[in-house]
């Protein structure tokens, strides 16, 4: 079946730190990829998408490249604030019969300190 | 910007009684959806509403949950007789393209 799978967390990270959150999927076909952000007491927002194998997707300065050979969507950020501490969701749409329905991976805390 | 809006925010319930849960999607979306995440899990989803019917639903959308688009605007989560294993938070989200969904804040549902 389609699933998942997020690196643990929490990530506690300096501020300007490099940020990476690793996200691996099993689905068949080319499902569409996604990271969502969950900021303290909000809901879920629609951080970056991609919907085929090797586009990128980016926004505020987050980045993620679908990676079909490693069925991968790691999300890297170059220089993290304190304003990025938030919850942040892989998950992915399947390629077939798609109601558009999403499927999300546990989800990682990002703390980033001063 | 439009944005989908949820209420309550917080509601809490004793076991066995009904509960409703609202939401208003933006207003030129056509696909609807809930969610659930129960406290330090993962979200999951619970159904797909197109066309004024149930495109999809989890194993978890057993005959206690309904939904229902009653005036063009809302879109409701019905829970018939609540146990306390729903305590959750619910999440609708909507959409007008498929692939980008927009979820509204999200009512927190304490079972008692």
């Amino acid at each position: 079946g389609n699933s998942v799978t997020q690196m643990e967390g929490p990530v506690t990270l300096s501020e300007e730190a490099f940020l990476t959150i690793n996200c691996t999927y099993t689905a068949t076909g080319y499902p569409s990829l996604f990271w969502y952000v969950q900021y303290p007491g909000e809901g879920l927002q629609l951080l970056l998408k991609a919907t085929k194998a090797d586009d990128k997707g980016s926004n505020k300065g987050f980045e993620a490249t679908y990676r079909k050979e490693t069925t991968s969507f790691h999300l890297e950020k170059g220089s993290v604030q304190v304003s990025d501490s938030a919850v942040y969701f892989c998950a992915l749409t399947p390629a077939s019969g798609n109601t558009g329905k999403l499927i999300f991976g546990q989800g990682t805390t990002l703390q980033v300190k001063p | 910007e439009p944005e989908v809006t949820q209420t309550p925010s917080h509601q809490v319930t004793q076991m066995g009684q009904e509960v409703i849960l609202r939401c208003v999607p933006i207003s030129n979306h056509l696909y609807f959806y809930w969610y659930r995440q129960i406290l330090g899990q993962k979200v999951e989803f619970l159904v797909s509403f197109y066309n004024n019917e149930i495109s999809e639903k989890s194993e978890i959308f057993d005959d206690q949950f309904s939904v229902e688009r009653p005036d063009g605007s809302n879109f409701t989560l019905k829970i018939r007789s609540t146990k306390l294993e729903d305590s959750a938070m619910y999440f609708c989200a909507s959409t007008g393209q498929v692939n980008e969904q927009y979820f509204g804040p999200g009512t927190r549902l304490t079972v008692t």
